[in-house]
C-alpha cells in the first residue's frame, strides 16, 4: 500500500544547483501533478500530466521541468535553484484528472 | 481564470459545529472537493460533491453547495481536538486542473 511516494522528504540547496524530486506511484493512475506549497497560498499547479508521454503547464511552471515516460514516475526538475523556490513540493495522483487525487507527504526544499 | 477563495482562520469550540466556507468562479466546475492537511503531512481527501448535488453527508461531515452563488460549504459537527487541521476547498476546472484556495486553519478551544 504505498499509494504516492515523494523522494528526499527534506533537501537544501545552493543557489544555482540543480536536483530533481522524484514521485512514483503504483495505483495505475493516468493522472499525477506537482503542486508547490507556500504560506498563506495554498497548493499551486506547477505541472501535469494527462498520460505517459503527455506533459502541460500549470500556473507557476517557470524553473520547472517534468517529464513522463512511464505510468508510475513524474519526476520534477529544477533547472538552477533559487530562493524563490523554498517551498514544499507535493506530489499527486489519480485515476483521472477529475476524480480525487491522492497525495504524497511531501518534500521540504530550501534554497539558501 | 480560475479563482478559489477561503477565509485563512477558523476558531470554535470542541463539541460546538465549524462551518468552512468557499467561494469559486469557474461556473463549469463538475466536481468541488474538501482536503484536509495536518501538520507535516500531506493532504488527504475528506469528501467531494458532484456539480448536480446540493447536499452530502457523510458521517460528522455535511457539504453543502449553492451553484447560483458558486458558494461551498463544509460542516464539522461535533468538532474535536483531533478535527484541528488546515482545510482547502478545491474545484475541478475545465482543461484538466484543480485548483485549490488557500486553506482555513481550524483550531479548537477547549
Amino acid at each position: 500500500n504505498a499509494g504516492v511516494t515523494q523522494t528526499p522528504k527534506f533537501q537544501v540547496l545552493k543557489t544555482g544547483q540543480s536536483m530533481t524530486l522524484q514521485c512514483a506511484q503504483d495505483m495505475n493512475h493516468e493522472y499525477m501533478s506537482w503542486y508547490r506549497q507556500d504560506p498563506g497560498m495554498g497548493l499551486r499547479l506547477i505541472h501535469y500530466s494527462v498520460g505517459a508521454g503527455i506533459t502541460d503547464q500549470g500556473e507557476v511552471p517557470n524553473g520547472y521541468n517534468v517529464s513522463r515516460s512511464t505510468t508510475e514516475d513524474f519526476p520534477l526538475r529544477l533547472l538552477s535553484a533559487a530562493p524563490s523556490q523554498t517551498s514544499v513540493y507535493f506530489c499527486a495522483s489519480s485515476p483521472h484528472s477529475d476524480k480525487p487525487q491522492h497525495f504524497g507527504d511531501g518534500t521540504r526544499l530550501s534554497i539558501l | 481564470g480560475e479563482d478559489v477563495e477561503q477565509s485563512l482562520f477558523l476558531s470554535v469550540r470542541e463539541g460546538d459545529s465549524s462551518v468552512i466556507n468557499c467561494t469559486y468562479t469557474d461556473s463549469s466546475s463538475t466536481y468541488l472537493y474538501w482536503y484536509k492537511q495536518e501538520p507535516g503531512a500531506g493532504l488527504q481527501l475528506l469528501t467531494y460533491i458532484f456539480s448536480n448535488m446540493d447536499m452530502k453527508q457523510d458521517q460528522r461531515l455535511t457539504v453543502l453547495l449553492n451553484k447560483k452563488d458558486k458558494h461551498l460549504s463544509l460542516r464539522i459537527a461535533d468538532t474535536q481536538t483531533g478535527d484541528s487541521a488546515i482545510y482547502f476547498c478545491a474545484e475541478y476546472s475545465s482543461a484538466s486542473k484543480i485548483i485549490f484556495g488557500s486553506g482555513t486553519r481550524l483550531s479548537i478551544r477547549p
